[in-house]
């Protein structure tokens, strides 16, 4: 069965403090890692896909990299609108549906 | 850009009323998903679809029911609406030929009272 775990659940960062967050996953035939920013009452936002170990992808302050086990999402510089729940979902051979992990709530401080 | 329209952002329903969700997109998508979201057990899928007239149960379908009468719409129906399902209800879709990845749509907030 595939899973995604993530980590911390929530994040509070001050302003300016750099820091990661961190999707473990186990899934049979990665196509795809995903990651997206989710607002308060909202719908979660598509923010990256990785597809390979050694890949990385960037926007802004953010970062997105991948290794065969884990998936890492760098945020440098952090404002306070970062502030947001950050997803992670994983893509495995045979399906169409994502995995998911249950997020990290991050909360930058002035 | 695809976009997946919910059709409401905000709805306060009866305990015992049949509630309709719907969810439309416009990139031809084969795929669609509806999920609720609660606080500390994240997404749970509750129906998808691959295509048109084609339903799958997700993880948690009891107390739902879905329609997919044509290829840009998914409905998603309680048939008799309790309290514990009060939720957060999000509609994805996603090509079934190249990046796997969804697109959601903005959330309906459901209140069952």
């Amino acid at each position: 069965e595939d899973q995604v775990t993530q980590s911390p659940e929530a994040l509070r960062l001050q302003e300016g403090e750099s820091s990661s967050l961190n999707c473990s996953y186990t899934v049979s035939g990665l196509r795809g890692l995903f990651w997206y920013r989710q607002d308060p009452g909202k719908g979660p936002e598509f923010l990256f896909t990785l597809y390979s170990a050694g890949e990385e992808k960037e926007k802004e302050r953010l970062k997105a990299t991948l290794t065969k086990k884990e998936s890492f999402l760098h945020i440098t510089a952090p404002k306070p609108e970062d502030s947001a729940t950050y997803l992670c979902a994983a893509a495995g051979a045979g399906s169409y549906q994502l995995t998911f992990g249950k997020g990290t709530k991050l909360s930058v401080i002035p | 850009d695809v976009k997946v329209t919910q059709s409401s952002r905000y709805l306060v329903k009866w305990t015992g009323e049949k509630v309709f969700l719907e969810c439309v997109q416009d990139m031809d998508h084969e795929n669609m998903f509806w999920y609720r979201q609660d606080p500390g057990l994240g997404l749970r899928l509750i129906y998808f679809s691959y295509d048109v007239k084609m339903k799958e149960k997700g993880d948690i379908p009891e107390g739902y029911s879905v329609s997919r009468e044509k290829k840009e719409r998914f409905s998603l129906i309680l048939e008799s609406a309790s309290t514990n399902q009060t939720s957060m209800y999000l509609c994805a879709s996603s090509s079934g030929t190249e990046n796997y990845g969804y697109t959601f749509g903005s959330g309906t907030r459901l209140t069952v009272v």
